[in-house]
């Protein structure tokens, strides 16, 4: 099955720097890669999500780049904010079908002011 | 993107007891996922209900301990049998709509079993 790697586990950074989360993937049947943010107390929220027919999507302050060959998938956020503090996500799934997501252990971003 | 109501939002339940969790959807969806969430861990798949046949569970999850319920295209029920301190967990339901919106999350139900 799919297996899905996160580092870093805990990521600080100064509000205004950037913040990047690196994801691999074991199956090269997967072609769906969401990436989700959790608030402390709240659902997981689908922030953006990449398909691998593309290399890179932007949503504004946000970005996520695909990497198939070396299977790895990554999430960029710019100009951090103290709201972006929360735990973050990547996801692996086949898009054939309905089918079922692999999580990533998570990513705990603190962005200090 | 769909609504998804689920209920309870938390209970704090006796060992040896059981506890049915519900999941609303507000279109019809094929397909509806349960995940445990364990504190401060990521999300585990439990098992993927299809309206109209049995659900399909994970390596270490298994129908007795939680059985799962999908009567029609916009619910389904997940039941923790038997509940030992270990269970305690937040779960949560989830429904695909990657065709627009990508998996969406039920708000969760935190189980505190004692």
């Amino acid at each position: 099955g799919e297996n899905v790697e996160q580092h870093p586990s805990t990521l600080s950074v100064q509000e205004g720097d950037s913040a990047v989360i690196k994801c691999t993937y074991s199956d090269s049947a997967s072609n769906y890669f969401p990436w989700y943010k959790q608030e402390l107390g709240k659902r997981p929220q689908l922030i953006i999500d990449i398909r691998s027919n593309v290399g890179e999507k932007k949503d504004q302050r946000i970005a996520v780049t695909l990497n198939k060959t070396a299977k790895h998938f990554s999430l960029h956020i710019t100009e951090t904010q103290p709201e972006d503090s929360a735990v973050y996500f990547c996801a692996a799934s086949p898009i054939s079908g309905y089918s079922t997501l692999t999580f990533g252990k998570g990513t705990m971003l603190l962005v200090s002011p | 993107s769909a609504v998804i109501s689920q209920k309870p939002s938390r209970d704090i339940c006796q060992r040896g007891t059981s506890l049915t969790i519900q999941c609303q959807v507000d279109s019809q969806v094929t397909m509806m996922f349960w995940y445990r969430q364990q504190p401060g861990q990521s999300l585990t798949l439990i098992a993927t209900a299809n309206q109209g046949s049995e659900a399909t569970y994970e390596s270490g999850f298994v129908i007795d301990k939680f059985p799962i319920s999908r009567p029609n295209l916009t619910f389904s029920t997940l039941t923790v049998s038997n509940m030992s301190p270990e269970d305690s967990s937040i779960y949560l339901c989830s429904v695909d709509l990657r065709q627009s919106y990508g998996y969406t999350f039920g708000s969760g139900t935190r189980l505190t079993v004692v």
